[in-house]
């Protein structure tokens, strides 16, 4: 069955970075893009980037351009998130989903924490 | 940005009652690329419905979507308890992808 693992909780101060993980299973993963979407505390689900694991071809949200960077590792069928320049806003549940269309599988989440 | 507002934000029912969740778009989803999903807490979000009105794999057919253009709805004909979630919508015809604030259903 598809499976999306992800890296565990991080806490990080003010300014670092945060990498998160997501490891698929049960699928091909160059078949199928993986989003990254987040929730903020009694916010709505944020898209904040896309990257087509075929060819690495990537998209980010306007509001994060600069600050996010999607990566994949075809070999390992892990794709990666990294957010730089953390703010206290950035305190999130960070999902990946598949889909090239509907986001069919998730993530089990990744609470990140900024505070110093 | 594509806006998606749900209404009510809160719908208190008795099992076996019908469900009636609404989100009306900011402009016309293209593609009628429309989903809902629930969400249970400290779980991840399920997808329900795809392409506005297509049940996801293994989702029980008391669940259904309807509707084109900018107004959508999500059905549950009977309600049963362990349908208390959030639900939201989500629109992935234009990018970026956006999500309404969602529905809490409490039975």
């Amino acid at each position: 069955q598809v499976q999306l693992v992800q890296s565990g909780a991080e806490v990080k101060e003010p300014g670092a970075s945060v990498k998160v993980s997501c490891k698929a299973s049960g699928y091909i993963f160059n078949t199928y893009a993986i989003h990254w979407v987040r929730q903020a505390p009694g916010q709505r689900l944020e898209w904040m980037a896309w990257i087509n694991a075929g060819n690495g071809n990537t998209k980010y949200s306007q509001k994060l351009q600069g600050r996010v960077t999607v990566t994949s590792d075809t070999s390992a069928s892990t794709a990666y998130l990294e957010l730089s320049g953390l703010r206290s806003e950035d305190t999130a549940v960070y999902y990946c989903a598949r889909g090239n269309l509907p986001n069919d599988h998730w993530g089990q989440g990744t609470l990140v924490t900024v505070s110093s | 940005e594509i806006v998606l507002t749900q209404s009510p934000a809160t719908l208190s029912l008795s099992p076996g009652e019908r469900a009636t969740l609404s989100c009306r778009a900011s402009q016309s989803i293209s593609g009628n690329y429309f989903a809902w999903f629930q969400q249970k807490p400290g779980q991840a979000p399920r997808l329900l419905i795809f392409d506005a009105s297509n049940r996801a794999t293994g989702i029980p057919d008391r669940f259904s979507g309807s509707g084109s253009g900018t107004d959508f709805i999500l059905t549950i004909s009977r309600l049963e308890p362990e349908d208390v979630a959030v639900y939201f919508c989500q629109q992935y015809g234009d990018s970026p992808r956006t999500f309404g604030q969602g529905t809490k259903v409490e039975v």
